[in-house]
């Protein structure tokens, strides 16, 4: 059975920083692309980017929102995958999600999601 | 920039079938943005229901159909149930490595 679970979440002042963390198990993590999505309360779900497995590439593609203030990584020996999230801003504020990425560009299996809070 | 563009919100009776829309605000979605719908229930992690346009996702079950319907992606669901009341995402992929949602559609099943 895949899972998917976030921790990491929390309160942090803005101009902060934090780093999400995402243990995987029940498939085969390396050959996986993995994708990050939020969600602020009351409001839609954002795509925030997603990374390529290392045989692909291993690149990064952001949205443009937090382009340059957050970075995706990729543990492959500890089948973990990691959201660095820098100059946080209170729009930042969301549920953040892991989620497996499937051939075709889907978002396949989704995690619980971890709360971060932007706040002074 | 492009706007993924869904309805905000949705009305179907008990037993009917509704159609979602999944638009562009400037051209047309074609199978080649590898449309994907996504169900949620309030407090609860999204749902994968439909990938690469008209794809079920494992379990989903056959009450719910994607589609392109003229120059969008459409989520059709028959024979609607209380409890398919819920919020209704779609997801397009742009390119380069990146996908956006759309807006969400509230769907009210009475």
């Amino acid at each position: 059975e895949v899972q998917l679970v976030e921790s990491g979440g929390g309160l942090v002042k803005p101009g902060g920083s934090l780093r999400l963390s995402c243990a995987t198990s029940g498939f085969t993590f390396t050959k996986a692309w993995m994708s990050w999505v939020r969600q602020a309360p009351g409001k839609g779900l954002e795509w925030v980017g997603q990374i390529k497995s290392k045989i692909d590439g291993g690149t990064t593609d952001y949205a443009a929102s937090v382009k340059g203030r957050f970075t995706i990584s990729r543990d492959d020996s500890k089948n973990t995958l990691y959201l660095q999230m820098n100059s946080l801003k209170s729009e930042d504020r969301a549920v953040y999600y892991c989620t497996m990425v499937g051939s075709g560009w889907y978002l396949g299996h989704w995690g619980q999601g971890t709360l971060v809070t932007v706040s002074s | 920039q492009t706007v993924v563009t869904q309805e905000p919100s949705f009305s179907v009776p008990p037993g009917g079938t509704v159609t979602l829309t999944c638009g562009l605000s400037s051209g047309s979605v074609s199978t080649s943005y590898f449309p994907s719908w996504y169900q949620q229930t309030p407090g609860q992690a999204p749902r994968t229901l439909i990938y690469t346009t008209d794809s079920r996702s494992f379990g989903v079950p056959d009450r719910f159909s994607g589609s392109i319907v003229g120059n969008k992606a459409a989520l059709t669901i028959t024979g609607a149930q209380a409890d398919d009341e819920c919020d209704y995402y779609c997801v397009l992929y742009m390119g380069s490595g990146i996908s956006v949602f759309g807006g969400g559609t509230k769907l009210t099943v009475l």
